[in-house]
């Protein structure tokens, strides 16, 4: 089952504007962790926020997090078409000993030139 | 690049059949997970393995079994295929028990099962 839910599902952009997605979750966190996928190839993770934080910025991307609505949101600034991909929130949870990474359901980003 | 690698990166299969993808992790990790994405959706975890054992599963059923090498590779088996088996099947290396720190994904192996 998916923990987080993205939205919107898709979202389309010009360059140089500003994109912001949005995640919803279910249960108590530890963190939240956001992923980029271009073109339904791998993963690759773009920012982490602790539940004891509300804001962390790394470049262009700004995540904010609100446990009592358990919801965060990624902001991209100046889209660049290169930015076109999916974009992902994770949450962890236990498995065993193993960290499970629990996924939503993504948000397609189109910036177009 | 991570440095993580599959192969194949594409598949097809028929249903009942039975099918192998492997792995190959970031030199020195010894944690790999597995995760199974369909079209449209999140990936899901299917497991973990350190040191060759494993040590977490999602919510697969045996069907999906896995192994892990001692040189960082590792294999995905799946058996008697189901058409909704298709998807991307990604695996992710991290260096430290049970993947709690960063995992480095790879490109993924996408699965058609017709």
């Amino acid at each position: 089952s998916q923990q987080g839910e993205e939205d919107p599902q898709a979202l389309s952009i010009q360059e140089g504007e500003n994109a912001t997605m949005n995640c919803s979750y279910k249960t108590s966190i530890n963190n939240l962790q956001w992923y980029r996928q271009n073109s339904g190839r791998g993963l690759v993770h773009l920012i982490l926020i602790r539940s004891n934080e509300r804001e962390k910025h790394s470049g262009r991307l700004r995540v904010t997090l609100d446990t009592s609505k358990k919801s965060s949101s990624l902001l991209i600034t100046a889209s660049r078409a290169a930015d076109t991909a999916s974009y992902f929130c994770a949450t962890d949870r236990s498995s065993g000993s193993a960290r499970q990474l629990t996924f939503g359901s993504g948000t397609q980003l189109t910036v177009l030139p | 690049e991570t440095g993580v690698t599959q192969s194949p990166t594409h598949l097809i299969k028929t249903r009942g059949q039975q099918v192998t993808l492997r792995c190959s992790s970031q030199s020195g990790h010894n944690t790999v997970s597995w995760y199974q994405q369909a079209l449209g959706q999140g990936p899901q975890f299917i497991f973990q393995y350190y040191r060759e054992e494993e040590n977490g599963r999602g919510n697969f059923p045996p069907r999906f079994s896995g192994l892990q090498f001692p040189n960082y590779s590792s294999e995905l088996n799946v058996n008697a295929l189901e058409l909704d088996d298709s998807a991307l099947y990604l695996c992710a290396s991290s260096l430290m028990p049970g993947g709690w720190d960063e995992q480095f994904f790879g490109p993924g192996t996408r699965l058609t099962v017709l």
